[in-house]
């Protein structure tokens, strides 16, 4: 099943912060989260495990809530260059077989002016 | 060290042609995933493949599609007979190891046009 992102879109100003959720109804194993920019690729951003292991670009925090399957995003002192539509992927905790297929959200989509 | 690979980036198709999208994994990956976006949705998986073996097509059509990774050379993702609803950017990614730990890394893409 999809995990649910909040907000659907953010405005935000230079240096503002912002918190992007992600939640699953299921257990999982992992999350990952990705930025992606019209018409190009998505870029990894972060993954978050199970144990609370975490790997991912240094100037982006985020934290995995095992016992609700809930995940967030943290972005601070927000610059242009992080306008872009982030999407969490969820890895489902299949008995601990999983090999990495990767379930979407819908997306959050965050807008940040000069 | 070059990224994931994707050809053609566009790609225009008739109604009842085929299309075919190829990927280049990272060099020492051996795990690939395909994904199809939407206009303005999600990425949706659709297949995972490694070396010579689908692993997972559970998110596939029944119908018209078909994947596959040889020993050498790149993934194909194959659409027959091609429909407009079939209009969409199909991403693949690769990492190195199977399993939720390891990160993937995307292609460009491959925008399909259905007229």
């Amino acid at each position: 099943q999809q995990p649910v992102q909040s907000p659907q879109a953010v405005i935000l100003r230079e240096g503002e912060d912002a918190v992007i959720n992600c939640s699953s109804s299921k257990a999982l194993y992992s999350v990952h989260w990705y930025r992606q920019k019209h018409g190009e690729a998505p870029v990894f951003l972060m993954i978050l495990l199970k144990g609370g292991e975490q790997k991912g670009h240094e100037k982006i925090s985020a934290s995995f809530n095992e016992k609700k399957q809930q995940s967030s995003l943290y972005l601070t002192a927000s610059q242009l260059s992080y306008s872009g539509t982030y999407f969490c992927g969820t890895v489902g905790n299949a008995g601990g077989t999983s090999y990495g297929k990767l379930t979407f959200g819908q997306g959050t989509i965050l807008t940040v002016h000069p | 060290n070059a990224g994931v690979m994707q050809n053609p980036r566009h790609l225009v198709r008739r109604r009842g042609q085929e299309a075919r999208l190829r990927c280049s994994p990272m060099k020492g990956h051996s795990h690939v995933y395909w994904y199809r976006q939407l206009p303005e949705e999600g990425l949706k998986f659709m297949v995972y493949l490694q070396k010579e073996n689908i692993i997972d097509e559970s998110g596939m059509p029944k119908e018209r599609f078909s994947a596959e990774f040889p020993k050498e050379g790149p993934s194909i993702l194959r659409i027959q007979q091609v429909v407009r609803g079939d209009s969409a950017a199909y991403f693949c990614a690769s990492s190195p190891l199977a399993g939720g730990t390891y990160e993937q890394y995307f292609g460009p893409g491959t925008r399909l046009t259905v007229t």
